[in-house]
């Protein structure tokens, strides 16, 4: 079981569509990052969310972290080819050290 | 380009055999971490070091083992190796020590390792 769970697992849409990832715990965390990973690189850090309820965007990017601390949402408006890959989100149980991860999401946006 | 950079970037090896998987950090960073990324496990921190010492550790097996030397590179050693272990294992880099909200970890391209 993980502690971050993580949905959809899959996601096939098409340019120009709105889609939301979810990630979520019974867990609290102290902080939660998003990364994305492309085939045959490592994860690359999105955004870095720490205060409940806080709301963080990155161009059409939009990240919340839960008010409880235990889940957040990555929302993606008017998606693009180029932002197909694995979208990771990870939790810091305790500040500092120990990252854990979801499962991921894939996702493949058509042109 | 992360600046952290792994080598080798494949490995095929044989079940009960070791191997060494070698980091180098970005420049200036002190803390290494590594991680094992495997299609039914996902992403799992194994081991961090900071400036030389062990730092925290995660789900890393007794058969495996990692140090990082006065430069700053950091090798993580693979014993006894079984079919399981294959996967990309990923090296990370961050300024800091506590890998923190305020300490960005960078990662490697990874070392993708087959055990056959």
């Amino acid at each position: 079981t993980q502690l971050l769970e993580q949905s959809p697992q899959f996601l096939s849409i098409q340019e120009g569509e709105n889609l939301t990832v979810y990630c979520n715990s019974s867990s609290v965390f102290s902080s939660l990052q998003w990364y994305r990973q492309e085939p045959g690189e490592g994860p690359v850090l999105l955004v870095t969310v720490v205060t409940g309820g806080e709301v963080k965007k990155l161009k059409r990017l939009t990240f919340q972290f839960g008010d409880a601390r235990k889940d957040s949402s990555l929302h993606i408006t008017a998606a693009q080819p180029g932002d197909t890959g694995l979208y990771l989100c990870a939790g810091d149980l305790v500040y500092g050290n120990k990252l854990v991860f979801g499962a991921g999401t894939i996702l493949r946006v058509k042109s | 380009d992360s600046g952290v950079t792994q080598t080798p970037k494949h490995l095929i090896t044989a079940t009960g055999q070791r191997v060494t998987l070698r980091c180098s950090p970005r420049s200036g960073d002190l803390s290494v971490y590594w991680y094992q990324q495997s299609l039914d496990q996902g992403l799992q921190f194994l081991i961090q070091y900071y400036n030389g010492e062990e730092r925290a550790k995660g789900n890393i097996l007794e058969r495996f083992s990692a140090q990082q030397f006065p430069d700053l590179h950091s090798e993580l050693n693979l014993s006894s190796l079984e079919l399981g272990d294959s996967a990309l294992y990923f090296c990370a880099s961050s300024g800091g020590l506590n890998g923190g909200p305020l300490d960005t970890q960078y990662f490697g391209p990874g070392t993708r390792l087959t055990v056959l």
